[in-house]
């Protein structure tokens, strides 16, 4: 049972440009939660989607950056017009099930904006 | 809203000894999650053990074993017999049960050094 996947895992970035990270939960995983690792810092909560639907959007910056999870597919992180603060570690989480859920991580993408 | 606080930023220990992390944390709520992730230089996330606070037994998964004191909101983490690979920054989380709520909130995060 393949784990949690997220590509890219390196992404350089010019300020300005957009990024976009992907992340694939693990199979049967119905729960996404995104995550930012600032350097030296704990993860900090960003979004928790459900397919085709955003449950908890409490942590994301209110500008530049949105998520979706859709029917078919990867979830998205797309943070638009990057800027040297958005340079962190994004990790992606998965769940199966409301009750009895350990969110298992992905490896991360670690961004890099010049 | 619920914090999680670790304050020791970094603890060592000689190999094959016991070294505990400490582990506080804030909520209303009397029903929740507890966690204590890895994350070693790969800086991959990896779930160590994990506490149901409905539980009064203490979680145990080999050579980790958890201290959850519930009443003083406490939640440290011993590892015995320390080995070269338990190297990693330590991470405890508290996770609401509550639907919709489920997002893991973080300590700082412990830096863990084991000297041969």
């Amino acid at each position: 049972n393949a784990g949690v996947m997220q590509n890219p895992r390196h992404l350089v970035r010019r300020r300005g440009q957009e990024a976009r990270l992907r992340c694939s939960p693990m199979k049967g995983h119905s729960h996404v939660y995104w995550y930012r690792q600032l350097p030296e810092e704990g993860l900090k909560f960003m979004v928790y989607l459900q397919k085709e639907n955003i449950i908890d959007e409490s942590g994301m910056p209110k500008e530049r950056f949105s998520a979706e999870f859709p029917k078919e597919g990867p979830s998205i992180l797309r943070i638009q017009q990057v800027v040297r603060g958005d340079s962190a570690a994004y990790f992606c989480a998965s769940s199966q099930n409301l009750d009895t859920d350990t969110q298992y991580f992905g490896p991360g993408t670690r961004l890099t904006v010049l | 809203a619920q914090t999680v606080t670790q304050s020791q930023p970094e603890m060592s220990v000689q190999e094959a000894e016991t070294v505990t992390l400490s582990c506080t944390y804030d909520t209303s709520e009397s029903d929740y999650y507890l966690f204590w992730y890895k994350q070693p230089p790969s800086r991959q996330m990896i779930l160590v053990i994990r506490q149901e606070a409905y539980k009064q037994q203490n979680a145990t998964e080999n050579r980790f074993s958890v201290n959850f004191q519930k009443a003083a909101k406490s939640f440290s983490l011993k590892i015995s017999d320390s080995q070269l690979g338990d190297a990693a920054m330590y991470f405890c989380a508290y996770r609401s049960i509550i639907q919709g709520a489920q997002k893991l909130v973080f300590g700082q995060g412990t830096r863990l050094t084991i000297n041969p």
